[in-house]
């Protein structure tokens, strides 16, 4: 059972346009997410984090937005750079979880110069 | 700061042998260290969670006879894949906290491929 899903494989987006990636959960009990950023035989890279209790978190050129009703966070990158080509996996805790974390299948953004 | 090694990056292995990956913190102490097994095209899945000095605490449908979990010390846990098998071959990948309390301070390894023949 796929609590957290990522339903986008793979995005491109051309550099300096916003890269939107979208992330939907199931279990209404997670109350903190999470964006971690992955290279190639690398391991996942903290990006940004949102409480439930906010429904907006930005820093720098990287902005969560989280829907609690519709059970959807997504994460825009503006503007996009080079740099940015990774695979993006978005993840949740609950209060009850400690710090377990539960993660999507991850998205792969390319940025086409 | 707050680099997580792991070794081997990868490894082939026959069936029926045992491998053991380590996984360390470099630069902090871990008070506890997270092991993930990742599918191609899949997510990373919880394995188990380790503490130091204690035993692990593995996730649903984990056989901790088959992954076995040592977290000897603050800077050093191991999994050894015990009697390998095909269906194990897989990406797996550790964590280790500071114990902060904060979700973000989990720091991840670079992970260790595994290919069992």
């Amino acid at each position: 059972d796929q609590q957290v899903k990522q339903n986008s494989p793979s995005l491109s987006v051309q550099e300096g346009r916003i890269s939107i990636l979208n992330c939907d959960y199931t279990n209404s009990m997670f109350d903190y997410f999470l964006w971690y950023k992955k290279y190639p035989a690398e391991g996942p890279t903290f990006l940004i984090s949102i409480s439930s209790i906010k429904d907006k978190n930005e820093d720098g050129r990287f902005t969560v937005f989280l829907n609690k009703s519709a059970k959807h966070l997504s994460l825009h990158i503006v503007p996009s750079q080079p740099g940015d080509s990774a695979v993006y996996f978005c993840a949740a805790k609950s209060n009850f979880g400690n710090e377990k974390l539960t993660f999507g299948t991850g998205t792969r953004l390319t940025i086409i110069p | 700061g707050a680099v997580v090694s792991q070794h081997p990056s990868w490894v082939i292995c026959k069936s029926g042998t045992s491998v053991k990956i380590e996984c360390r913190s470099l630069d902090f102490q871990a008070t506890t260290m997270f092991w993930y097994r990742q599918f191609p095209k899949q997510s990373l899945m919880l394995m188990a969670t380790s503490n130091e000095g204690s035993k692990a605490t593995y996730e649903q449908g984990v056989e901790k006879d088959k992954f076995l979990i040592n977290h000897a010390s603050l800077t050093l846990s191991t999994l050894t894949v015990t009697s390998a098998h095909p269906e194990d071959s897989s990406f797996y990948i550790c964590s280790a906290s500071r114990g902060s309390g904060a979700v973000d301070t989990q720091y991840f390894g670079p992970g260790t491929r595994l290919t069992v023949l």
